[in-house]
């Protein structure tokens, strides 16, 4: 079976300021790694997705995310955040081989000027 | 083109009745998803129909909540006997294929409550 940790529930940061949302997951097989991203009364919406190769995975609205299976990590970064990317953020994964997306209890983004 | 659509957008019911949610998945889409949100609270895997057939159906709680896909598209999810604990987000998803490969397309929801 595959779980989610996703260890902050909330992160507050300023406007223009770096960030990074933290994920770790666990899993007795390979496993593909996702980030969602829910925006108010919206639906989830993909971010980027690590399924094999380069472990730096680049996605939309500047956001990038690095995998680390060492660490089994899937951390999630943005170098200068805006307010809009005020939002929830979902870490997922899933088992390769399997159809089941397993996510995390979600990290609340703050973003305020 | 569309986008997975679920009808109705919220629905209250009182405790004890029946309820059912809608999903029409994107054309095209085999694999088709249920998922439960609670209140801060990520989503819950439900089912996972791959064509008209429940390939996993190991999230369903209990043997009150049952969901269907008879021609393979549309897909209802049926809630029977609703308790207070059903209230939640009901989240639909397709996919085209198998895998890694193929994300999941989610629908905005259907906000449950049950009075």
């Amino acid at each position: 079976a595959q779980s989610v940790t996703q260890l902050d529930s909330q992160v507050p940061v300023f406007e223009e300021a770096p960030v990074e949302l933290r994920c770790n997951y666990s899993s007795s097989v390979s496993v593909y790694l996702f980030w969602y991203v829910q925006y108010p009364n919206q639906g989830l919406q993909l971010l980027l997705k690590y399924l094999s190769g380069s472990t730096l995975v680049k996605g939309i609205n500047g956001f990038e995310a690095e995998f680390n299976k060492s660490q089994t990590s899937f951390h999630l970064r943005k170098p200068s955040v805006h307010i809009s990317d005020t939002a929830e953020y979902f870490c997922a994964v899933m088992g390769t081989g399997f159809q089941k997306l397993v996510f995390g209890t979600g990290t609340r983004l703050l973003v305020s000027p | 083109g569309a986008g997975v659509s679920q009808t109705p957008s919220n629905k209250v019911t009182e405790k004890g009745k029946y309820v059912e949610l809608r999903c029409d998945p994107i054309s095209g889409h085999t694999a088709l998803y249920w998922y439960r949100q609670s209140l801060g609270q990520g989503p819950e895997f439900l089912i996972y129909f791959q064509g008209t057939g429940a390939a996993d159906d190991s999230g369903l709680p209990n043997d009150r909540f049952f969901a269907v896909r008879p021609e393979g598209s549309v897909s209802t999810l049926k809630i029977q006997r609703t308790e207070r604990g059903d209230s939640a987000v009901y989240l639909c998803a397709s996919s085209s294929g198998h895998g890694g490969n193929s994300p999941l397309h989610f629908g905005n929801g259907t906000r449950l409550t049950v009075t």
